[in-house]
């Protein structure tokens, strides 16, 4: 069965510093990858997403993420975090017929001025 | 302006009484799926639609019933809601299966008791 691991619940971060949030799934084939962002009160936002191709894919808000087939993992990574970047971050992963999808449990960001 | 609506936001009812959240897109989206979101669990799916009429099971279905009679429309019904079904359901909506980004309503929070 499909699942999404996100290892880490929160994560705090100094602002202009880097981040890497962890996403580890289990599928048997090569599924759909997505990251989703969740600001405080409101649905979820698609930051980027990945099926095919080029392994590193960029994403809205200076976000990029990179698949790894070998290690069954779409870590997500910004360089430089800003005090909006704070919220709550899932990663899920499609099936290649694409009905289901598996939401990670969510890393919650939070920003040190 | 493209996007998917819920209503009620918020609701509080009592153990048994029957009811129903409206989802409705303005995208022509083929399929919608509905989620609950609870603390440490991420988002679990609830059930989706492919399109009209045609709708199957998530993973977590127990006591839910969805319909789709139109294309714009995707209603969530509790006949017999539970205290265990209090959470916060989100309805989404894409272009059609697969690795398309979904689209989320603003959630509904509702509270059973």
């Amino acid at each position: 069965a499909q699942s999404v691991t996100q290892p880490d619940i929160h994560i705090t971060v100094s602002e202009g510093a880097s981040l890497e949030l962890r996403c580890n799934y289990s599928y048997g084939a090569t599924p759909y990858l997505f990251w989703y962002v969740q600001s405080p009160g409101q649905g979820l936002q698609l930051l980027l997403k990945y099926f095919s191709g080029d392994t590193l894919v960029q994403g809205i808000k200076g976000f990029e993420a990179e698949f790894k087939r070998s290690q069954s993992s779409f870590n997500l990574r910004k360089p430089s975090v800003h005090w909006s970047d704070a919220a709550e971050y899932f990663c899920a992963v499609g099936d290649t017929g694409g009905f289901k999808t598996i939401f990670g449990a969510g890393t919650r960001l939070f920003v040190k001025a | 302006e493209a996007q998917v609506t819920q209503n009620p936001r918020y609701l509080i009812t009592v153990t048994g009484k029957k009811l129903t959240v409206t989802c409705s897109q303005n995208m022509n989206h083929e399929y919608m799926s509905w989620y609950r979101q609870d603390p440490g669990l991420g988002l679990r799916q609830i059930y989706y639609s492919m399109n009209v009429e045609v709708t199957d099971k998530g993973d977590v279905p127990e006591g839910y019933k969805v319909s789709r009679k139109e294309k714009r429309n995707f209603p969530l019904i509790l006949e017999s809601p539970s205290p265990n079904q209090t959470s916060l359901y989100f309805c989404a909506s894409s272009l059609r299966q697969g690795a398309y980004e979904q689209y989320f309503g603003p959630g509904t929070r509702l509270t059973v008791t």
